[in-house]
């Protein structure tokens, strides 16, 4: 089945500062990758999505970069600011769509 | 809409008790799913269903059973409480629109159930 690694596990940035976290999956028929964020003690939340028939997805300061053949997926933040600190999930659907699996998470921390 | 919504938001059970935690969706989504989120392990699938009347095993099923009667409703089931099943639960649900694409949106997880099992 699916196996997606994430990292890294916690990462440590400046405000104002690019951070980037990475994700491999296992299964080539996986075609849709969501990142979440997820705040302390909520729930967590879909911040942005890419397909596998595009490369790169933008939204404001975050991006998700998609490369089919080395089957990895990065998320990008950039002028990173405080409420930006949360835990992070990447996650990969099956080959057959029905769920995702996700990474163990990323714990970024945007010092001021 | 109300979206995903979990109840109880908090339990404490002794080993051996039984309970079931009820996921409601009012988003006409075909897919729902249980997870359990444990610190450093992210989250992980326990049960899922894809329709109506239909279940399947995730990642984690031992100790858990489920049930989609109803398309708005999934249910988690614990027969026999264990320590290990200390945890938060979250449920999901997705659709599928356009030649069976399934979507995720942004409100698709419910707020959680807080176990403690003693």
């Amino acid at each position: 089945g699916e196996n997606v690694e994430q990292h890294p596990s916690t990462l440590s940035v400046q405000e104002g500062d690019s951070a980037v976290i990475k994700c491999t999956y296992s299964d080539s028929a996986s075609n849709y990758f969501p990142w979440y964020k997820q705040e302390l003690g909520k729930r967590p939340q879909l911040i942005i999505d890419i397909r596998s028939n595009v490369g790169e997805k933008k939204d404001q300061r975050i991006a998700v970069t998609l490369n089919k053949t080395a089957k990895h997926f990065s998320l990008h933040i950039t002028e990173t600011q405080p409420e930006d600190s949360a835990v992070y999930f990447c996650a990969a659907s099956d080959g057959y769509g029905n769920k995702l699996v996700f990474g163990a998470g990323t714990i970024l921390r945007v010092k001021s | 809409n109300a979206g995903v919504t979990q109840t109880p938001k908090f339990r404490v059970l002794k080993t051996g008790q039984s309970m079931t935690l009820l996921c409601a969706q009012d988003m006409n989504h075909e897919y729902m799913y249980w997870y359990r989120q444990d610190p450093g392990m992210g989250l992980r699938l326990i049960h899922y269903s894809v329709g109506e009347g239909t279940t399947a095993k995730g990642e984690v099923p031992d100790g858990y059973n489920v049930s989609r009667l109803k398309k708005q409703n999934f249910l988690l089931g614990l027969e026999s409480a264990a320590p290990s099943q200390t945890s938060v639960y979250f449920c999901a649900s997705s659709g599928v629109r356009g030649k069976n694409i399934q979507y995720f949106g942004a409100g698709d997880f419910g707020a959680g159930t807080r176990l403690s099992v003693l």
